[in-house]
């Protein structure tokens, strides 16, 4: 097992509220990132972090903010969940080391519905 | 931004014949990696190709780096039943955060 937990794995939430979903790594990578899935479209960037308190946007990052206040936690907020943010959310984490084989590590997923 | 266009988009083949797919970006990329998602789990990496025209394998799966550094393939020999699932390529710029690039998917259905 590679070391990183997305919580939670389902939620249903209502249009105009606010959703938090954590990725958490047990294996101190530096690079963190989170992804949404949709169909036709692959796996679509949305934020990504370099260290703890360093983010940056991603291709689909309106709606959407970060925040990593320490090496192990990534969180991923919609301050006012829509409709179109209805997807299966994914965090990846990838270490500095180039032996890595640049290959990201993906978590399993947080199913979200917003209706 | 950039885009990697992945065909087939789905396939339906027979237990035991071979596949093939293949994604094309307008950019070039340092690295192409390949995918595979099973049902309600995340992409589990395959295969990575880190220079152009490398030729790699693992099992029975066949991967090569374009020569022009904005393709890939990917060939599955003698189909199983566990290959089914979505395959994805992705590319990556080795700068900066090293951000992946994903194609649309190719979902692998097999009839036993």
């Amino acid at each position: 097992d590679a070391g990183i937990t997305q919580s939670p794995r389902h939620k249903v939430t209502e249009t105009g509220t606010p959703v938090t979903l954590r990725c958490h790594q047990t294996e101190n990578h530096r690079y963190m990132y989170w992804y949404r899935q949709d169909p036709g479209h692959g796996l679509r960037l949305i934020h990504y972090s370099y260290g703890v308190k360093d983010t940056d946007k991603g291709e689909v990052s309106d709606g959407y903010s970060v925040s990593r206040s320490k090496t192990e936690d990534f969180l991923l907020t919609l301050e006012s969940a829509t409709s179109s943010q209805t997807s299966v959310y994914f965090c990846a984490i990838r270490g500095a080391d180039r032996r890595a084989n640049y290959g990201y590590t993906f978590g399993s997923g947080t199913r979200l519905t917003v209706v | 931004g950039q885009q990697l266009n992945q065909s087939p988009q789905s396939m339906f083949i027979q237990e035991g014949e071979d596949v093939s797919m293949n994604c094309t970006s307008s950019s070039i990329f340092n690295t192409w990696l390949w995918y595979k998602q099973d049902p309600g789990e995340g992409p589990v990496l395959l295969i990575a190709l880190y220079k152009a025209g490398e030729l790699t394998s693992n099992g029975r799966l066949t991967a090569q780096f374009g020569i022009t550094r904005k393709d890939s393939f990917l060939n599955i020999s003698a189909s199983i039943p566990s290959d089914v699932g979505i395959y994805f390529c992705a590319g990556l710029l080795i700068q900066g955060a090293q951000k992946l690039v994903f194609g649309q998917g190719t979902r692998l259905t097999i009839n036993p």
